[in-house]
């Protein structure tokens, strides 16, 4: 079956440093979503990315989906303690069900003030 | 305020006891779904529902049965539950697009112990 891999499992950072997460699809998807969920929250949607090669920015975080739609990045530019978290990659399987999703195991973000 | 509620948001039950986790959303989404999240393992599809009595295994369904008699609910039963069965436990929704693509709206959670 589909498979997403998420690294790096852990991340610690010094507050202001840049952060990235790396997220790689053993097949072809239709489109992939990132999810953040804080500490004892639950996840919560944060975007989208549909298109090859499709980069989307929101504040200081920027979201590449790359050009073969199998890998996707989430990077954070100057991270701040609000951050802190863990982020989850989760991906639909081109030509697959229309709603299920594969998510990656996450990588845990956090950030010394 | 509509949302997506769970309950109980805690239970410690017993090896061998029959559990049920509440899910209710408000939006009438047509999708709903059932992960599990375990340290190491990120969030696991236990089972997900497309509508009202329409449902389907996920990846990790064994020892768990699901219904969707109306559309705004989906529990989740544990049917004998084992120690392996401690978890997170979030219930999603979703709504249906054709274009697909749907952002899934998590519950709070319910937190899951079997001694």
């Amino acid at each position: 079956g589909q498979q997403v891999m998420q690294i790096p499992q852990y991340q610690h950072v010094q507050e202001g440093e840049d952060f990235t997460t790396y997220c790689n699809s053993s097949t072809t998807l239709s489109n992939i979503q990132w999810y953040k969920q804080r500490p004892g929250g639950h996840p919560v949607f944060l975007i989208q990315l549909v298109k090859s090669g499709e980069v989307k920015k929101q504040k200081r975080l920027t979201f590449q989906f790359g050009e073969a739609k199998k890998n996707s990045s989430l990077h954070i530019t100057a991270t701040q303690t609000t951050d802190v978290g863990t982020y989850f990659c989760a991906g639909r399987n081109s030509g697959g069900s229309n709603y299920k999703l594969t998510f990656g195991k996450g990588t845990l973000l956090t950030v010394n003030p | 305020d509509a949302g997506i509620t769970q309950s109980p948001r805690y239970k410690i039950t017993e090896t061998g006891r029959q559990v049920t986790l509440m899910c209710h959303q408000t939006w009438s989404h047509s999708y709903m779904f059932w992960y599990r999240q375990d340290l190491g393992h990120g969030l696991r599809l236990i089972y997900y529902s497309a509508a009202a009595d329409i449902t389907d295994k996920g990846e990790v369904p064994d020892g768990y049965v699901v219904s969707r008699s109306k559309t705004e609910n989906f529990p989740l039963t544990l049917e004998s539950a084992t120690r392996s069965q401690t978890s997170v436990y979030f219930c999603a929704s979703s709504e249906y697009r054709l274009q697909g693509g749907n952002e899934q709206f998590f519950g709070p959670g319910t937190r899951l112990t079997v001694l």
